[in-house]
């Protein structure tokens, strides 16, 4: 299986900020990285695939980079609704594999 | 963009097969390229890909769960199925119905709400 570890595991920070988590992948996956926001009783949902294409509907605030091993969601000021857990996910190969998950909370 | 409705038991014994459904709404689950999936979540923790359907009836299951899973589809009725056999009280999750695209680069764009299923002694 591939593994996918996001860092960090936790973040604070302020409304405005500018904040980036990391996603790195166990082996090559392409652009095979799919990103998406969970907010506490709610599924997930989809922010960015292929690494940094956004998804219809999503602020542009959010931007994602990356290929092969090494990728990163940014948002760029933080809003109030963005404070959630993010996860990232790989569909190069069976079975499909998520990050541990990155909760972002209010400073 | 469809809507997914996941039903069944929220309580299973420990030993028996969890069993649920998921109703597919706005769509036919049969006309398109498409993979029925099931993802699940334990209290405070991540995701986990269980498994998926193929709109052809083809399956693919997660290794670590692969012999005791079961994914079916039944189209008359959109709908699709997973069971889980042999239970245990670490099966306790939040259990996602899901659409995984069935192209390049394959994400899940659709989600049920999710329902918790725990497994009881």
């Amino acid at each position: 299986d591939i593994q996918m570890t996001q860092s960090p595991s936790s973040l604070s920070a302020s409304v405005g900020d500018r904040v980036t988590i990391t996603c790195r992948a166990s082996q090559s996956i392409s652009t095979y990285l799919n990103w998406y926001q969970q907010k506490p009783g709610k599924a997930p949902k989809l922010l960015i695939y292929a690494a940094s294409t956004l998804q219809s509907g999503v602020p542009s605030r959010f931007s994602g980079r990356g290929s092969g091993t090494d990728f990163t969601l940014t948002i760029s000021s933080l809003q109030p609704e963005d404070f959630a857990t993010y996860y990232c996910q790989q569909s190069y190969s069976t079975p499909d594999t998520f990050g541990q998950g990155t909760k972002l909370e209010i400073k | 963009q469809v809507q997914l409705q996941e039903s069944g038991p929220g309580l299973v014994k420990a030993s028996q097969t969890l069993s649920l459904t998921c109703t597919v709404s706005g769509g036919s689950i049969s006309s398109s390229n498409y993979y029925w999936s099931w993802i699940r979540q334990p209290a405070g923790k991540g995701l986990e890909w269980i498994g998926r359907i193929y709109t052809s009836g083809s399956t693919n299951y997660n290794p670590s769960l692969k012999s005791r899973v079961t994914i079916s589809v039944d189209t008359s009725k959109n709908q699709f199925s997973l069971k889980l056999s042999s239970v245990t009280a670490a099966d306790t999750a939040v259990y996602y119905c899901a659409r995984r695209d069935g192209d390049f680069p394959y994400y899940f764009d659709d989600w049920g709400q999710g329902t918790l299923v725990t497994v009881s002694s």
